[in-house]
């Protein structure tokens, strides 16, 4: 069985910076494309990012508003993905989701985790 | 990017009716259409993808029609587990990957 469980999120001021771990377990994430989705509180559903399979050259792409701001890694030998988040503003406060189509190479989200809150605030 | 507009807002049934969502997306997407369903303090599950997709494991009441300019999401006998918020995504990373507001599926 695929899972997913994000950590690392929590309390951050403005202009903080902010790690989030994806552990995945069931599946090899080396090919798979792994994606961020995030949803600030009463909100509806936001793509933060997503990195490409290996055999996809690793290719990374970014929502607008975090672009420049946010990266994604993938650590192939713990099997986690990481949403690296600087220069956090108040707007960045969600639930992120780390969510993959599993072996399809698409920009859908098939498996997802529980999610983990990021708030920033003063 | 392009702008996903569902319709209505909250939709409100009885358990038994057909229901029927729609997505309309500011540009043409093509068959770049998933669907999901969110209950509660829930992660989102994907219901539909390439428009009309059923995702392994989603019960057949639930159909996908359209593309281009208008998408939808037909529940053919609304159960009780049913009631939930609906969202369709655009994924044409090329065109920016964007999410509808949501259509919230009430209890009448």
């Amino acid at each position: 069985e695929v899972q997913l469980v994000e950590s690392g999120g929590g309390l951050v001021k403005p202009g903080g910076s902010l790690r989030v771990s994806c552990a995945v377990s069931g599946f090899s994430i080396t090919n798979a494309w792994m994606s961020w989705v995030r949803q600030a509180p009463g909100k509806g559903l936001e793509w933060v990012g997503r990195i490409k399979g290996k055999d996809y050259g690793d290719k990374i792409d970014y929502a607008a508003p975090v672009k420049g701001r946010f990266s994604i890694s993938r650590d192939e030998s713990k099997n986690i993905v990481i949403l690296q988040m600087n220069s956090l503003q108040t707007d960045d406060t969600a639930v992120y989701y780390c969510t993959t189509p599993l072996t399809r190479p698409e920009d859908f989200s098939a498996s997802w985790g529980q999610g983990i809150l990021v708030t920033v605030s003063s | 990017d392009i702008q996903m507009t569902q319709s209505p807002s909250t939709l409100s049934a009885s358990v038994g009716d057909r229901v029927t969502l729609t997505c309309r997306p500011s540009q043409n997407v093509s068959l770049w259409l998933a669907w999901y369903q969110q209950k509660p303090g829930r992660a989102p599950k994907l219901l539909m993808y390439k428009a009309s997709t059923l995702e392994s494991g989603v019960p057949s009441r639930f159909s996908g029609n359209g593309s281009g300019a208008e998408v939808t999401l037909t529940i053919s006998s609304v159960q009780p587990d049913d009631f939930a918020t609906y969202y369709c995504q655009q994924y044409n990373s090329d065109l920016g990957i964007t999410f509808g507001q949501g259509t919230r599926l009430e209890i009448k």
